[in-house]
């Protein structure tokens, strides 16, 4: 159960877009389509951008999508807003019902 | 309006035991699996267990096994995290979280923070 790898940070500027990896292995990223990710405003609830790799939940801007290659996840925002600016993490379902969560990425706009 | 709304958090010793509550509101509870995660001081997020609907299948983290046990109270639509022999590396914010139905957490109470120290 090892923490999936994510860049601690990255930036970009209003307009732009940027991508955020998630790498892990074929027992987790890999083995199965079920990785999501959530933002995170420090000191509120976490909020599901994307689901099922790719999906969107409602309510969730369409510049915001998901991918996978291989044992790599990647959450892609384009169109950058201020409001973007928070912490992203990734999960994965590991089977045998469990989960991992990747170590965080902290996106600013610049 | 989907609710979790966590409590149960506070200051324990090293060694001690605490019992987190999380009510849930604004769906059928005892139809959805749930989940509950931490958040150490300035680090990620950590998957520590989940529970089925009726509360007959449950897992948990390499971390927590054997110290933690989930389980929940379909008639009181709440969730309960049970944890004993406590450490330091255990003080977290702990979230409880609704299972979307695809392996995802779909909604999240606002957490309670654990401390243990002495």
């Amino acid at each position: 159960q090892s923490a999936l790898t994510q860049p601690r940070s990255v930036s970009g500027s209003p307009g732009q877009s940027v991508t955020i990896s998630c790498t892990g292995t074929s027992s987790d990223v890999g083995g199965y389509n079920y990785v999501s990710w959530y933002q995170h405003h420090p000191g509120k609830a976490p909020k599901v951008m994307i689901y099922d790799v790719s999906k969107r939940p409602s309510g969730v801007p369409d510049r915001f999508s998901g991918s996978k290659s291989g044992n790599t996840a990647s959450l892609t925002i384009s169109g950058l807003q201020a409001e973007d600016e928070a912490d992203y993490y990734c999960c994965s379902y590991a089977g045998s019902y469990t989960w991992v969560f990747g170590g965080g990425t902290k996106l600013t706009v610049l | 309006e989907v609710q979790l709304v966590e409590s149960g958090g506070g200051l324990v010793q090293p060694g001690g035991s605490l019992r987190l509550s999380c009510a849930a509101s604004g769906f059928t509870f005892s139809t959805y699996w749930m989940h509950w995660v931490r958040q150490a001081p300035g680090k990620g997020l950590v998957w520590v267990s989940q529970i089925n609907p009726d509360g007959s299948s449950t897992s948990y983290a390499d971390s927590v096994k054997g110290r933690f046990t989930i389980s929940r109270d379909n008639a009181k639509n709440t969730l309960y995290l049970q944890m004993n022999s406590l450490s330091a590396e255990d003080t977290a914010v702990y979230y409880c979280a609704r299972d979307g139905g695809s392996y995802y957490e779909d909604y999240w109470g606002q957490g309670t923070l654990v401390t243990v120290s002495s």
